[in-house]
């Protein structure tokens, strides 16, 4: 079965700091995967994907994201934190045993302190 | 949340009475998908559709029910069978070629007491 793993429920960073939210995932077939932010009482926003191609995917917003296929990871990551960046982040992956189907992790809250 | 509405925004029921939640899309995406967000459990699928006039089962179905009569609208209801329906509602859309992103509407909080 699909699953994501989203190890931190909380990550706190400094404004003007670099910040990683870490994401791992298991799948059968082809890892797709996702990153979305929310923000307090709203829907998710998709920030980027990976589908194939270049380990490196930039997203919305400055946020970048690293794939690893050895360590099964899927990391957020960003140069310099903003303080507007404090929201709830969800990580996902493509559900292969059924249409169009995502798994979404527990979500992480990222606080960044100014 | 362009391209997705929900309403209303907040919605509060007393128990025992069943409940509809609106979801709209201008996307002209052919899936669509209701989620359950509950604090630390992340989204939860309760139904989803893949075409008008069709829809499946997500992980927590039970006490809910559906209806795509057109490929803009994905209503919810909440039926007195649900026995813990507070929560946040979300509504999302899918194209059906591509990657299988889903966009979301901005939810509807609903309370039951």
């Amino acid at each position: 079965a699909q699953s994501v793993a989203q190890p931190e429920d909380q990550v706190n960073v400094a404004e003007g700091n670099p910040l990683t939210v870490k994401c791992t995932y298991s799948v059968s077939g082809n890892p797709y995967l996702f990153w979305y932010v929310q923000y307090p009482n709203r829907g998710l926003q998709f920030l980027l994907k990976y589908i194939t191609g270049d380990n490196l995917v930039k997203g919305s917003y400055g946020f970048e994201a690293e794939f690893n296929k050895s360590q099964t990871s899927f990391h957020l990551k960003k140069p310099s934190a903003l303080v507007s960046d404090s929201a709830l982040y969800f990580c996902a992956v493509r559900d292969w045993t059924g249409f169009q189907k995502l798994v979404f992790g527990t979500g992480t809250r990222l606080l960044v302190s100014p | 949340d362009g391209g997705i509405t929900q309403s209303p925004k907040y919605l509060f029921r007393k128990e025992g009475q069943n409940v509809t939640l609106s979801c709209e899309q201008n996307l002209n995406h052919d899936a669509m998908y209701w989620y359950r967000q509950d604090p630390g459990q992340g989204l939860r699928l309760i139904y989803y559709s893949q075409i008008v006039n069709d829809f499946q089962k997500g992980d927590i179905a039970e006490g809910y029910s559906v209806s795509r009569e057109k490929k803009e609208s994905f209503p919810l209801t909440v039926t007195s069978a649900q026995k813990n329906p507070t929560a946040f509602y979300l509504c999302a859309s899918s194209g059906t070629s591509g990657s299988g992103e889903q966009y979301f509407g901005p939810g509807t909080r609903l309370t039951v007491t």
